[in-house]
């Protein structure tokens, strides 16, 4: 069965600091893996996507992901975190029904604060 | 494109009340989803359409929400009767017939039950 576990529920950084934000993941194949950032009272945001291409994934905003099969990660970086980066932000692995269509399944999310 | 369209925005309702939330997804997509997020945790799927049939309704408390996707465009999620613990953000997603293709989520809609 297919799962994602963040591991830290709250990481805090200073602005200019690098941020790193954890995920491992839980797949009987090879998955397609998601981050989403969320501001306060907004949706969800596609930050970056994985699904078998090059293993470093390249997002909006600076971030970056990569994909590590053998230790079944897919941490988030940022090399300079920015105030505006302060977010909850959360880690997804998609179920493929067969190639029709897709379900999502949300890590429970790590919330993110940027000091000055 | 424009984006995944919801409301309302808010609602508060006392318990055994009921509401309903409207969505209005990305034009073409076929797959619409309504997730519940309660404070605090990650969004959980509720209830899954492609087209206007339902893929995925496993957990929905079925005894209490409904959802119909008419027509296979807008959807419309009701609670009836509310309970306390249905204080969350509902939020709709809708994507293409592809895995590989990311979601576009609402802003929500923020549930209160008091």
């Amino acid at each position: 069965a297919q799962s994602v576990t963040q591991l830290d529920s709250h990481v805090s950084v200073s602005e200019g600091t690098p941020v790193l934000l954890r995920c491992n993941y839980s797949s009987s194949y090879s998955p397609s893996l998601f981050w989403y950032v969320q501001h306060p009272n907004k949706g969800l945001q596609l930050l970056l996507k994985y699904t078998s291409a090059a293993t470093l994934v390249k997002g909006i905003n600076g971030f970056e992901a990569e994909f590590k099969k053998s230790e079944t990660s897919f941490h988030l970086t940022k090399p300079s975190a920015h105030m505006s980066d302060a977010a909850e932000y959360f880690c997804v692995v998609s179920l493929n029904y067969g190639g029709a269509t897709n379900k999502l399944i949300f890590g429970t999310g790590t919330l993110l604060a940027v000091q000055p | 494109e424009a984006g995944v369209a919801q409301s309302p925005r808010y609602k508060i309702i006392e318990k055994r009340q009921s509401v309903a939330f409207w969505c209005n997804p990305i034009s073409g997509h076929a797959t619409l989803y309504w997730y519940q997020q309660i404070l605090g945790q990650g969004p959980k799927l509720l209830i899954q359409f492609q087209n206007n049939g339902v893929v995925d309704d496993s957990q929905l408390p079925k005894d209490r929400f409904s959802a119909e996707r008419l027509k296979g465009v807008d959807s419309t999620l009701k609670i009836q009767p509310a309970k306390l613990e249905d204080s969350a953000v509902y939020l709709c997603a809708s994507g293409k017939r592809d895995y590989n293709s990311p979601l576009h989520f609402g802003n929500g809609t923020r549930l209160t039950v008091t």
